[in-house]
């Protein structure tokens, strides 16, 4: 079955630029979700279709997709940013949505 | 958009559940949606999923032959039937919606409900 692998954690400080990764065999050809959590919520997508932010997201979250690796990168850290990111993909050989096992980013 | 899940509970090992998402805020039948399900301080894990029509299904090898998703788009509403269950199957469960009416790569989840808590223990 198709892996998505994440960093257990990424630590920053703030106004600082955090990356979070998530590798998978050939991930650039599929398109990758990104989604946050906080403590005690549902998540949020974040980032979606690689690099595409919804309505209410700040521009301080981007993202990007190539080779074996996508990228989460949050610009000018705040402490609000500080949650567990999944990456999410879409196994077409087995039609199954796939997570990343996520990344805990600590802001301090 | 809005997503209510119900139906969560205690059950014993071996016992039976069935869950239910109300949605408002969408034409419901032009959306798949998924079941995605996380454990006690564990991560996301995707349970199953169901095209806009519901014509097509899909569940992850963990629940496969003991769950099935299904919907009624005249009640706005999906289901998640759960058999067999274990105790690994102990979880907050999300329903979520997809942004188009297939699953596949260019429409995955794009919002969540706030989940129901299944418990499986003697």
């Amino acid at each position: 079955s198709y892996e998505l692998t994440q960093p257990p954690s990424v630590s920053v400080s703030p106004g600082q630029t955090a990356s979070i990764t998530c590798s998978g065999n050939n991930l650039g050809e599929k398109y990758v979700w990104w989604h946050q959590q906080k403590p005690g919520q549902s998540p949020v997508v974040v980032i979606y279709q690689d690099k595409k932010r919804p309505s209410g997201i700040p521009e301080r979250f981007s993202g990007s997709n190539s080779g074996n690796t996508a990228t989460l990168t949050i610009s000018g850290t705040q402490a609000m940013d500080e949650a567990d990111y999944y990456c999410q993909a879409w196994d077409s050989r087995t039609s199954h949505v796939v997570f990343g096992g996520g990344t805990k980013l600590t802001v301090l | 958009v809005q997503l209510v899940e119900s139906g969560g509970g205690l059950v014993q090992p071996g016992g039976s559940l069935r869950l239910s998402c109300a949605v408002s805020g969408f034409t419901f039948s032009s959306y798949a949606m998924s079941w995605v399900r996380q454990a006690p301080g564990k991560g996301l894990e995707w349970v199953s999923g169901i095209s806009g029509s519901g014509g097509s299904t899909y569940h992850a090898d963990s629940v496969k032959g003991r769950f099935t998703i299904s919907r009624d788009n005249s009640k706005n509403t999906l289901y998640l039937q759960m058999n067999s269950l274990r105790a690994e199957d102990t979880a907050l469960y999300y329903c979520a919606k997809h942004g188009g009416l297939q699953l596949s790569t260019a429409t995955l989840c794009d919002y969540w409900g706030q989940g129901t808590l299944v418990t499986v223990s003697s």
